[in-house]
């Protein structure tokens, strides 16, 4: 079984402020780790992916996530957040193996951007 | 290219009443999940196929829920009868396999009455 553990549920950061939001996970087999954000009242959209390479991933809005499997973390990271940063964040895994793309989803990080 | 549609958009209705949301995933799209996603936290899944099989439900709660995916393109979920705790968010997502990531519908939003 995988479980994926958020450690912050929200997060305020003013403007312009570097962010950094906790995913830790677990799992017995070989991971992919997604970041997805939800504006509300909508559907997640994908932020970035890490699938195998370089530990460093890059996303869409200037975030960027690296993957440390010796602390089994995929933190996620942007430099100057905009106001428009503001919503709810979920980090996912999904294992490897050939039982197929079962993604298990955190709980959430809120990030609150103040002006 | 169309994405992961869901209707209703909002469903109110009383409890111990049946309600059914509908999904259509985008074309090509093996993978279809429904997730739950109550107030305040991450997406629950509930089932997944692959193509028209249901390889896990082990969260779906079969005494009232119940979901199909017809000819492994669109896909229903029902619940029967409804309750109070019920009242949710149903997200879809469809993914085209291992590897690439889901993508999802905009949800269900229903309250029990």
């Amino acid at each position: 079984a995988q479980s994926v553990t958020q450690l912050d549920s929200q997060v305020p950061v003013f403007e312009e402020a570097p962010v950094e939001l906790r995913c830790n996970y677990s799992s017995s087999v070989s991971v992919y780790l997604f970041w997805y954000v939800q504006y509300p009242n909508q559907g997640l959209q994908l932020l970035l992916k890490y699938l195998s390479g370089s530990t460093l991933v890059k996303g869409i809005n200037g975030f960027e996530a690296e993957f440390n499997k010796s602390q089994t973390s995929f933190h996620l990271r942007k430099p100057s957040v905009h106001i428009s940063d503001t919503a709810e964040y979920f980090c996912a895994v999904s294992d490897t193996g050939a039982a197929g793309n079962k993604l298990t989803f955190g709980g959430g990080t809120r990030v609150l951007v103040k002006p | 290219e169309a994405g992961v549609v869901q209707s209703p958009r909002y469903k109110i209705i009383e409890k111990k009443q049946p309600v059914a949301f509908w999904c259509n995933p985008i074309s090509g799209h093996n993978t279809l999940y429904w997730y739950l996603q109550n107030l305040g936290q991450g997406p629950e899944l509930l089932i997944r196929y692959e193509n028209e099989e249901a390889v896990d439900d082990s969260q779906l709660p079969k005494d009232r829920f119940s979901a199909e995916r017809l000819k492994g393109v669109d896909s229903t979920l029902k619940i029967q009868p409804a309750e109070l705790g019920d009242s949710a968010v149903y997200l879809c997502a469809s993914s085209p396999g291992l590897e690439a990531e889901a993508f999802f519908g905009q949800g269900t939003r229903l309250t029990v009455v």
